[in-house]
């Protein structure tokens, strides 16, 4: 089906392992981001890409690791994850312009 | 840093009354103002983008207006009814296409 999707939708990792969350989406869509939900802070954006093989940091990229060496996918990799990450991560994708951007069905991560 | 704001940060009205609340983010190298739509366990769902000043967008009873030159936007809800229930975010996207930056929302409460 189109669309982007998350996978998993559920996580739970011990401190120190190593989890990939992953996004693919079937517009091919130039953009693609990964934001995190925490109270009070509303989407916080981790990494985005504009295309494939470019990815840049956003706000709170300290942890995460990403590639895209397609442009269909773009995995989220927490290195060695901690308690702090925790939390509730969107994906999403837009095509440059006068065009909202789609967010998969989220992943939620707890780490213990 | 760059500062998307959203006031309220909740509210809540009685069913049938019309709310308004505001976004503000940084003037210069605008691009494209986006308003979202997200309740509880879903995810953030497009409303509007809004990319010229003075635009005014419309869908059923929400709308919204832009002004670039001074950092803000508006969105309305006519008649506010209890499905409108949800947090309302607006997202800030520059012209380089380097940031992408939500505002921390507004939680609106429709009591029947």
């Amino acid at each position: 089906d189109a669309g982007i999707t998350q996978s998993p939708r559920y996580k739970i990792t011990e401190t120190g392992r190593q989890v990939t969350l992953m996004c693919h989406q079937t517009w091919s869509h130039s953009y693609m981001f990964w934001y995190r939900q925490d109270l009070g802070h509303g989407l916080r954006l981790i990494y985005y890409s504009a295309a494939a093989d470019i990815t840049d940091k956003g706000e709170v990229p300290d942890g995460y690791v990403v590639s895209r060496s397609k442009t269909e996918n773009f995995p989220l990799t927490l290195e060695s994850a901690t308690r702090s990450q925790t939390s509730v991560y969107f994906c999403a994708s837009t095509v440059r312009g006068p065009y909202g951007y789609t967010f998969g069905s989220g992943t939620r991560l707890t780490v213990v | 840093i760059l500062n998307v704001e959203q006031s309220p940060q909740s509210l809540h009205v009685q069913e049938g009354d019309s709310t308004n609340f505001t976004c503000s983010f940084p003037s210069s190298n605008f691009y494209a103002l986006h308003w979202y739509r997200w309740e509880t366990a879903k995810s953030p769902e497009a409303l509007f983008v809004m990319t010229l000043n003075g635009d005014e967008k419309k869908k059923g009873r929400i709308s919204a207006t832009l002004n670039t030159k001074e950092g803000y936007s508006y969105l309305y809800i006519k008649g506010s009814q209890p499905e409108d229930s949800a947090t309302y975010l607006c997202a800030w996207e520059d012209n380089y296409g380097q940031n992408f930056v939500f505002g921390p929302g507004t939680r609106l409460s429709v009591l029947p």
